[in-house]
């Protein structure tokens, strides 16, 4: 079954404590991307990758690390947590030729205290 | 910039009815336009999308239009029912740069 596959679903943590989560495609996409879901703003992108070891930023990108040493993976890391990162995550591939459906993980809502 | 503004944040329908959810986007040369339907607890999924040598498409009770030298695509849901209750989101992607930019969403409600 063709999916994108995040973990974990839920996560409360403290302020300062690195975290990692993690993304994973059986789709052999190509384009690959994290979005954090607020209320009112919408879906906003983090970070973007077109292809193995290659990233850049989204929209807002501050505190927040990523890394696609594989196709399949693009984890989300968040060396020192803050309570503004609150929010909803979701993964997001696609084939990047001429535009294709974006699939999404199930979503990771993170709260940090 | 790459930016896609969506209107109305809210909507409210009694069922049967129609709503019409409008996007503007900013660079023109976005050439893919999806619609996202999210409902309460679960991921964006794709409804319908359309590319920019189309006018309009339809499926079902959904249609899509865009005007491009307007720079603006709505979505039209017709007959509505309870459960098209759900956030709807509109995007652009740009083909060389691969980055799909949503809008800010719709949270439509469909009264029975």
């Amino acid at each position: 079954e063709a999916q994108v596959t995040q973990n974990p679903r839920y996560l409360i943590t403290v302020t300062g404590k690195k975290l990692t989560v993690t993304c994973s495609q059986n789709m052999n996409h190509e384009y690959m991307s994290w979005y954090r879901q607020d209320p009112g703003l919408g879906l906003r992108q983090i970070y973007y990758s077109m292809n193995v070891e290659v990233t850049d930023k989204g929209d807002v990108p501050e505190g927040y690390k990523v890394s696609r040493k594989e196709k399949r993976n693009f984890p989300l890391i968040l060396e020192s947590p803050s309570p503004n990162q609150t929010s909803l995550y979701f993964c997001a591939s696609s084939n990047l030729q001429g535009g294709t459906e974006a699939f999404f993980g199930q979503g990771t809502r993170l709260t940090v205290v | 910039g790459e930016n896609v503004e969506q209107h109305p944040s809210t909507l409210s329908v009694q069922e049967g009815d129609s709503a019409v959810i409008k996007c503007t986007y900013s660079d023109s040369a976005s050439n893919y336009f999806p619609w996202y339907k999210q409902e309460l607890g679960k991921r964006p999924q794709l409804i319908i999308d359309i590319r920019s040598n189309v006018g309009e498409k339809k499926d079902q009770r959904i249609a899509v239009t865009l005007n491009k030298t307007a720079k603006h695509f709505s979505l039209h849901i017709t007959e509505t029912q309870p459960e098209d209750s759900a956030v709807y989101f509109c995007a652009a992607i740009y083909n060389q740069g691969g980055k799909l930019i949503f809008g800010q969403g719709t949270e439509l409600s469909v009264k029975p």
